[in-house]
């Protein structure tokens, strides 16, 4: 079974300072990784996506994210955040030749003036 | 190409009574997945389905929960005999054959009085 830790639940920034969201994961098989944002009352959007090849994967809105398969991370990064990325962002992996997403249980980043 | 379709955004019920969530997948696509947040929390996925055919229940309660995707037509997620605990927003995913990344609906966020 995989499991998936955000230890930040919330992840205040002032507008165009960098910005760090933690994703752990934990799987005994090889994983696919994503990121998906929701803005409030909305969809998941997924933003990216690591499936294979280079560790280190861009998104929409400017987010980029590493895979580091030795510390089992997935951090999703921005370098200059904007008031419109004030939203929940969730971690979510699949077992390699799984069906079902397991989830984190979020992060909410509240971008501030 | 219209994005996966969910109805109704918001239902209300009265415990005891019967919720049906509708979920139609993006064209092209004939993998639909169903999770549910309740507040507060992630993403839990509940069914897997292809045309005709469940895949993969076991996210899914033993009892008053049941889901199908019919050959012509859009998936339904059936819960009968609300509770307050069934209160939550709903989501549907789909995906193409063969693909590992899944797409999601807009949500159906249900409330049992």
């Amino acid at each position: 079974a995989q499991s998936v830790t955000q230890l930040d639940s919330q992840v205040p920034v002032f507008e165009e300072a960098p910005v760090e969201l933690r994703c752990n994961y934990s799987s005994s098989v090889s994983v696919y990784l994503f990121w998906y944002v929701q803005y409030p009352n909305q969809g998941l959007q997924l933003l990216l996506k690591y499936l294979s090849g280079s560790t280190l994967v861009k998104g929409i809105n400017g987010f980029e994210a590493e895979f580091n398969k030795s510390q089992t991370s997935f951090h999703l990064r921005k370098p200059s955040v904007h008031i419109s990325d004030t939203a929940e962002y969730f971690c979510a992996v699949k077992a390699g030749g799984g069906n079902k997403l397991t989830f984190g249980t979020g992060t909410q980043l509240k971008v501030e003036l | 190409n219209a994005g996966v379709m969910q109805n109704p955004r918001h239902l209300v019920r009265r415990r005891g009574q019967e919720a049906r969530l509708r979920c139609s997948p993006m064209k092209g696509h004939s993998h639909v997945y169903w999770y549910r947040q309740l507040p507060e929390e992630g993403l839990k996925f509940m069914v897997y389905l292809q045309k005709e055919n469940i895949i993969d229940e076991s996210g899914m309660p033993k009892e008053r929960f049941s889901a199908e995707f019919p050959k012509e037509g859009p998936s339904i997620l059936r819960i009968q005999q609300v509770v307050r605990g069934d209160s939550a927003a709903y989501f549907c995913a789909s995906s193409p054959r063969g693909s590992e990344t899944q797409y999601f609906g807009p949500g159906t966020r249900l409330l049992v009085l």
